[in-house]
C-alpha cells in the first residue's frame, strides 16, 4: 500500500528565509503527491500536486514542491516565509488504483517575525 | 458551489450515547472519505465511497461505527455507543474520480465524548 512520510514534527523559520517542509513516499506504481495546508480549527486546504512533467511544481501562496523519483521526495519549499504561512502541512499520496488517499503525520510549520 | 459540508460543527455528548455525523458532498463528486484526526494518530481514513457503494472500511475502528452514503449528495457516520476515546475531529471529504484529483474537505465536526 502506498504510504508518505514526513520526518519532521515541528519546522520552525524566521519570517523572510526560505522553509522546506520534508516528505517521502513509497508507492507501487507512478506517485500521485499532494501537499495540504491547515489552518487552525479548518480543513484540509490543496496546496499543489505532482502527477508527471515538472518535478518542480508550483502552487498556492507561493509554495512549490520538488519531486525527486531517486530519492523518493517531495519536498515543499518557498523562497521567502510569512509569519501567515504558520500552520499544519500534510504531504499524501493517492493511489492510482483504488483511488484512497493516505496522508503523513503533519508537520508544525512556525514562522517567526 | 458551497463546497463539502459537515454538520454539527461540534457536538458533545456523554458516553454510551449515539452520535451522527453529517455530510454533503460536492455535487458531481464520484468519491467521500470519511477521516478522524487526533493529536496522537494524526489524520487516519476511516472508510471511502466511490458512488455511493463503501470501497474500503478497514480503517473503521470497529463495530461502533458505520458509515452510509444512500444518495450521492449525503453520507452519516455513526457512532453507537459513544466512548471518550472515539473524541476527536471528524472530516469529510470528496473529489471527483481519478487519481490524480485532489480531496476538497469539510470544515470538520469536533466531537467529544464525556
Amino acid at each position: 500500500a502506498q504510504s508518505v512520510a514526513q520526518p519532521e514534527d515541528q519546522v520552525n523559520v524566521a519570517e523572510g528565509n526560505p522553509l522546506t517542509v520534508k516528505c517521502t513516499y513509497s508507492v507501487s506504481g507512478n506517485p500521485y503527491l499532494f501537499w495540504y495546508v491547515q489552518y487552525p480549527n479548518r480543513g484540509l486546504q490543496f496546496l499543489l500536486k505532482y502527477i508527471t512533467g515538472d518535478n518542480l511544481v508550483k502552487g498556492s501562496y507561493g509554495f512549490e514542491a520538488e519531486f525527486n523519483k531517486s530519492q523518493t521526495s517531495f519536498h515543499l519549499k518557498k523562497p521567502s516565509a510569512l509569519v501567515s504561512d504558520s500552520a499544519l502541512y500534510f504531504c499524501a499520496v493517492r493511489d492510482y488504483n483504488n483511488n484512497d488517499m493516505r496522508f503523513g503525520a503533519g508537520t508544525r510549520l512556525t514562522v517567526k517575525p | 458551489d458551497a463546497g463539502v459540508i459537515q454538520s454539527p460543527r461540534h457536538e458533545v455528548t456523554e458516553m454510551g450515547q449515539e452520535v451522527t455525523l453529517r455530510c454533503k458532498p460536492i455535487s458531481g463528486h464520484d468519491y467521500l472519505f470519511w477521516y478522524r484526526q487526533t493529536m496522537m494518530r494524526g489524520l487516519e481514513l476511516l472508510i471511502y465511497f466511490n458512488n455511493n457503494v463503501p470501497i474500503d472500511d478497514s480503517g473503521m475502528p470497529e463495530d461502533r461505527f458505520s458509515a452510509k452514503m444512500p444518495n450521492a449528495s449525503f453520507s452519516t457516520l455513526k457512532i453507537q455507543p459513544s466512548e471518550p476515546r472515539d473524541s476527536a475531529v471528524y472530516f469529510c471529504a470528496s473529489s471527483l474520480v481519478g487519481p490524480n484529483e485532489k480531496l476538497f474537505f469539510g470544515s470538520g465536526t469536533q466531537l467529544s465524548v464525556l
